[in-house]
């Protein structure tokens, strides 16, 4: 089956810096590529996605882009704010379903 | 929108007790999925159900989870005997074919 591993797991920036968070997968026919946002207590959301014929995609300070040839993607963000601090998941499947997700990364934007 | 609808929010209980977490999805989606969140293994999925057919259990630990869809809008999943391994966060989630999931707020389960 699938297998998503999401680097780092911690991640503390400064407001105002950038934020990445990188993801690889194993199952070369997975084309749907999601990002999820969890705050504490509260379940995951959905932030922005991606799909297999697409390299980037953009939403305002969020971008995420995908190599499918290497399998990895990544989010960026841009202009951290501190409401940003929160475990982000990013998640991969073949379709909608059934999606596999990566071990989550906990970013601290300081002020 | 009400959005994914779980209860209870917060469940203690003893070691070998029965406990059944419920879930209402959101109204016109056909998929239903339960996921398990813990520190070291992150968001498990356990099984998920399309059109109120259990589709995939591959997720289920074991015989002491089971998990019912007896209609469009409600879905359990029930833990007999409960151990204290069993301790997480218990996400319902639904989507309809082809879009966004979402998650509910879960279900914060301690075994004690």
């Amino acid at each position: 089956g699938e297998n998503v591993e999401q680097h780092p797991s911690t991640l503390s920036v400064q407001e105002g810096d950038s934020a990445v968070i990188k993801c690889t997968y194993s199952d070369s026919a997975s084309n749907y590529f999601p990002w999820y946002k969890q705050e504490l207590g509260k379940g995951p959301q959905l932030i922005i996605d991606i799909r297999s014929n697409v390299g980037e995609k953009k939403d305002q300070r969020i971008a995420v882009t995908l190599n499918k040839t290497a399998k990895h993607f990544s989010l960026h963000i841009t202009e951290t704010q501190p409401e940003d601090s929160a475990v982000y998941f990013c998640a991969a499947s073949k379709g909608y379903s059934t999606l596999t997700f990566g071990k989550g990364t906990m970013l601290l934007v300081s002020p | 929108d009400a959005g994914v609808i779980q209860s209870p929010r917060h469940e203690v209980t003893e070691m070998g007790q029965e406990v059944t977490l419920r879930c209402k999805p959101i109204s016109g989606h056909n998929s239903l999925f339960w996921y398990r969140q813990t520190m070291m293994r992150g968001l498990e999925l356990l099984i998920y159900f399309n059109n109120n057919v259990p589709i995939d259990d591959s997720g289920m630990p074991e015989d002491r989870f089971s998990a019912k869809m007896p209609n469009a809008s409600f879905s359990t999943l029930k833990i007999q005997p409960s151990e204290p391994r069993d301790s997480a966060v218990y996400f319902c989630a639904s989507t309809s074919s082809g879009n966004t999931i979402y998650f509910g707020e879960g279900s914060w389960l301690t075994v004690v």
